[in-house]
């Protein structure tokens, strides 16, 4: 069966720092990999997806960026945290009988400080 | 614009009692609609997907109707229990599928008390 890992589960960083999160999927190959942030009241919000090594869709502007580096393995990344980076991180991949289900990841809760 | 518009925002009921969260939405061309359930602190998990030839999907105590005429959504919980505490998301998603076909619903936080 299909597992999804990230990692960290929590993160606090101060203002300006870098950031690097993980997601690794195991038990498929060539997903379709998402990042998605999930801010206190809000919605799930598109960061990045991915539908192969070295290809990177981003959809908000910001001071984040994303990389895949091999085929199961996605990393979310910033040069310098902002405050109004806080949040839940998921990450997703896409499989199931119906096209585009998503499976999402345990996620990330980063507060920046 | 596709929006997915969910109600009550938030809602609170006694154990054993049954509930009903609303989701209307405007993604048009329609594919199908998923409810996640998602635990504080965890990633959204499935309950049903529905596609627009399908009325009616249940699982377990969850069941969802869909009436793609009206573009309604619903998901009845019933005898809820305390484990059913969680923001339930309703997604909708466009043909062609891709990440930018997908729109989510900020969810309903709902809370079973004892």
């Amino acid at each position: 069966s299909q597992t999804i890992h990230q990692w960290p589960a929590t993160l606090v960083q101060p203002v300006g720092s870098p950031l690097s999160l993980e997601c690794t999927v195991e038990g498929t190959s060539n997903p379709n990999l998402y990042w998605y942030r999930q801010a206190a009241g809000r919605g799930l919000q598109l960061l990045f997806y991915s539908v192969g090594i070295g290809q990177i869709s981003s959809e908000v502007p910001q001071n984040l960026s994303a990389s895949r580096p091999q085929d199961r393995q996605f990393i979310l990344s910033s040069k310098k945290l902002l405050l109004s980076d806080s949040g839940f991180y998921l990450c997703a991949w896409v499989g199931g009988r119906h096209y585009n289900e998503q499976f999402f990841g345990p996620g990330t809760r980063l507060t920046v400080l | 614009k596709n929006q997915v518009e969910q109600s009550p925002q938030s809602l609170i009921i006694l154990e054993g009692k049954n509930c009903t969260l609303q989701c209307n939405y405007t993604v048009s061309p329609f594919s199908n609609l998923r409810w996640y359930k998602q635990d504080t602190g965890r990633g959204p998990v499935s309950l049903t997907i529905m596609t627009f030839s399908e009325n009616t999907k249940s699982n377990g105590r969850y069941t969802a109707t869909l009436d793609a005429d009206t573009k309604q959504s619903s998901l009845h919980i019933t005898a809820s229990q305390l484990s059913d505490s969680a923001s339930y998301i309703c997604v909708v998603s466009a043909p062609g599928g891709g990440a930018d076909g997908l729109t989510f619903g900020k969810g309903t936080h709902l809370i079973i008390q004892p």
